[in-house]
């Protein structure tokens, strides 16, 4: 069975930094590409970042380019998202999802991320 | 972000059949790409309802159909169910942006 487990929910500060995490399970890993879409009530779900985890390679939405980053490690069969300097309007619902062909077809529970000081 | 526009809300008796829009552009949908559906129950993770256009992943009941033409694809829900009550998104690539692309999201209520 498919499964994309991601850490727990997340309150940080402005200028905070943090590493979410989604650990997959029950498929090959180095078969999909995965990656992370975000959920606001106010801009609905926005598709962010892929990266396939044979050679990481990155797809990037324009939108979050720059401002987050998505890494694997291969090892443990996770991915990442992570900010460096988060802002309040980072506060969201992120959720892991396998990639394939263009759609996602697998969702993690999602991690629910408040941004507030 | 949104290039995929859908209604707001539908709402149906339990048995009817309901239908939801969805309507791009020819950097989208108009231009070949696939659109896929998803269902998001209150609470819960959305998941994969319809891939490639017209296609249910396995478990996914035979009341859900979907159809593509032109530059929009619709979603049906046939005999409607009270556990359908959610929102449901499409999806596609739009090659103008380069990215995935959801729709802006459509809420189900069964009356």
């Amino acid at each position: 069975e498919v499964q994309l487990v991601q850490s727990g929910a997340e309150v940080k500060k402005p200028g905070e930094s943090l590493k979410i995490s989604c650990k997959a399970s029950g498929y090959s890993f180095t078969t999909y590409w995965i990656g992370w879409v975000r959920q606001t009530p106010g801009k609905g779900l926005e598709w962010m970042a892929i990266i396939y985890p044979v050679d990481s390679d990155i797809r990037y939405s324009p939108s979050f380019q720059g401002r987050v980053t998505i890494s694997v490690d291969r090892s443990i069969t996770t991915a990442y998202l992570q900010w460096s300097s988060l802002r309040a309007s980072d506060t969201a619902m992120y959720y892991c999802v396998r990639h394939v062909e263009t759609q996602f077809d697998y969702w993690g529970q999602g991690n629910l991320i408040t941004v507030s000081s | 972000q949104s290039a995929l526009t859908q209604p707001p809300s539908v709402s149906g008796a339990p048995g009817q059949r309901v239908t939801i829009s969805c309507t791009g552009s020819n950097s989208n949908i108009g231009a070949g790409y696939h659109v896929h559906w998803y269902q998001q129950l209150p609470g819960t993770a959305p998941k994969l309802l319809i891939y490639g256009n017209t296609n249910r992943p396995s478990g996914v009941p035979d009341r859900f159909s979907a159809s593509k033409a032109g530059t929009s694809a619709s979603l049906a829900i046939t005999g409607l169910q009270p556990e359908d009550e959610g929102d449901y998104y499409c999806q596609s690539y739009d090659s103008l942006s380069v990215l995935y692309v959801f729709g802006t999201g459509t809420k189900v209520t069964v009356l």
